[in-house]
């Protein structure tokens, strides 16, 4: 069964660091892996998609990278700003299904 | 990006009684759509994977009897919480699958706050 860990749980920094936030998932046989932030209260929004067969995906300040064997993936997260602060969600799409399972998130603060 | 709306936003409703949620597709059509339910501070959790013109697939511990679920076009699906309680405040999402960039995606809705009193 696949199951998909995020760390951390939660992290505040000051504006302006460089940040890491973690993905793992138990089963390598996945189609794709995708990053979504959600506000309070609000749907999902998302971020970056990561074919199986691609290693990294960078949007603006957002890079995201996938090792599909050691089953990782990460979202760098550069120079953050208060209007990141947000729960980031990743999320694997098993291969041969088209549904989504999603990680517990990782709950951002970046204040001033 | 392709867009989803959901109806109602936010529904409060008394114990026993039953609670309808909307989900479109404004601008593709989603052969595929799902439900989710996401608990305070909570991941987001699949409850069923709705066909059109077929009947849903509810993961394991779902009860379908509870949780209606109708796709009956390429735009809309239904989820039907009956006799709600309590225990299933909660904050339900939807997903519309298609291929709105190129590949297939799930594109979500932004959600319904249901509060059973």
């Amino acid at each position: 069964k696949q199951e998909v860990t995020q760390i951390p749980a939660a992290l505040s920094v000051p504006e302006g660091e460089n940040l890491v936030l973690n993905c793992s998932f138990t089963d390598s046989a996945i189609y794709n892996l995708q990053w979504f932030r959600q506000d309070p209260g609000k749907g999902l929004t998302s971020l970056l998609l990561i074919q199986s067969s691609q290693r990294e995906q960078t949007s603006g300040r957002l890079n995201a990278s996938l090792d599909k064997s050691s089953g990782r993936s990460t979202l760098y997260i550069a120079a953050s700003q208060p209007g990141d602060s947000a729960t980031y969600l990743c999320a694997v799409r098993p291969g041969g299904y088209n549904k989504l399972i999603f990680g517990a998130g990782t709950r951002l603060a970046v204040h001033p | 990006g392709a867009v989803v709306s959901q109806h109602p936003s936010r529904v409060i409703c008394k114990s026993g009684t039953s609670v309808k949620i909307e989900c479109r597709s404004l601008d593709f059509q989603a052969t595929t759509m799902f439900w989710y339910r996401q608990f305070p501070k909570q991941s987001l959790m699949l409850m069923a994977t709705s066909n059109e013109g077929s009947k849903a697939t509810y993961e394991q511990g779902v009860e379908k009897d509870k949780f209606l679920i109708n796709h009956a076009s390429l735009t809309l699906s239904t989820l039907t919480v009956t006799s709600a309680h309590p225990e299933d405040s909660s904050f339900y999402i939807c997903s519309a699958g298609g291929f709105g960039g190129g590949d297939y995606e799930q594109y979500f809705g932004p959600g319904t706050r249901l509060t059973v009193t």
